[in-house]
């Protein structure tokens, strides 16, 4: 079955430090991958995304994503955090292959960051 | 600048009435999806559309119904709110080889 699993309910780093969000999956098929950022009382935001190719993408506000499909993973990077980073980000997984009900995303629960100054 | 727009941003209703959710996109999406999401809980999929009148029930969808008459549409229906529907509400929608687009979001309240 399909899942996306985020490991972290809950982190609290401080601004300047560095950041790793864990996402994990389980799909059958060739996977394209999202993160996404959501602040508080608004939509989803797409941060980056990982369809093929490189398998270290780069997105938007500096951050990063690694894809190694050996663990099936796409952990979510940024080298040094700032304040406005605090919000909820989630992890997705969908499919490659066109299909009638192949469209659908699937959604780790999210890990909320917390920034201390 | 590509758009998905919700009908609204808070709505408050009674136990027992209709309610009417409407989202609307401009990229000629072929899959539209309505998600309910709660605190600790995630996004979850209540029902999704891969075509104009083609639907498909996501991981909850009781107590929920779905009309998409045209494409750039996809209307969820409350058939009779209960307070255990309160809740934010996110339409979105994709094509098999791009990512998925929000709207704002709804955040409804039944009373």
């Amino acid at each position: 079955a399909q899942s996306v699993t985020q490991p972290d309910i809950h982190i609290t780093v401080s601004e300047g430090a560095s950041l790793e969000l864990r996402c994990n999956y389980s799909y059958g098929a060739t996977p394209y991958l999202f993160w996404y950022v959501q602040s508080p009382g608004q939509g989803l935001q797409l941060l980056l995304k990982y369809f093929s190719g490189d398998t270290l993408v780069q997105g938007i506000k500096g951050f990063e994503a690694e894809f190694k499909r050996s663990q099936s993973s796409f952990n979510l990077r940024k080298p040094s955090v700032h304040w406005s980073d605090a919000a909820e980000y989630f992890c997705a997984v969908g499919a490659v292959n066109r299909g009638s009900t192949l469209g659908r995303l699937y959604f780790g629960r999210g890990t909320q960051l917390t920034v201390w100054p | 600048d590509v758009k998905v727009t919700q009908s609204s941003r808070y709505l408050v209703k009674r136990t027992g009435e209709k309610v009417f959710l409407e989202c609307v996109q401009d990229m000629d999406h072929e899959n539209m999806f309505w998600y309910r999401q709660d605190p600790g809980l995630g996004l979850r999929l209540i029902y999704f559309s891969y075509d104009v009148k083609m639907k498909e029930k996501g991981d909850i969808p009781e107590g929920y119904s779905v009309s998409r008459e045209k494409k750039e549409r996809f209307s969820l229906i409350l058939e009779s709110a209960s307070t255990n529907q309160t809740s934010m509400y996110l339409c979105a929608s994709r094509d098999v080889n791009t990512e998925a687009f929000f709207g704002q979001g709804t955040r409804l309240t039944v009373v």
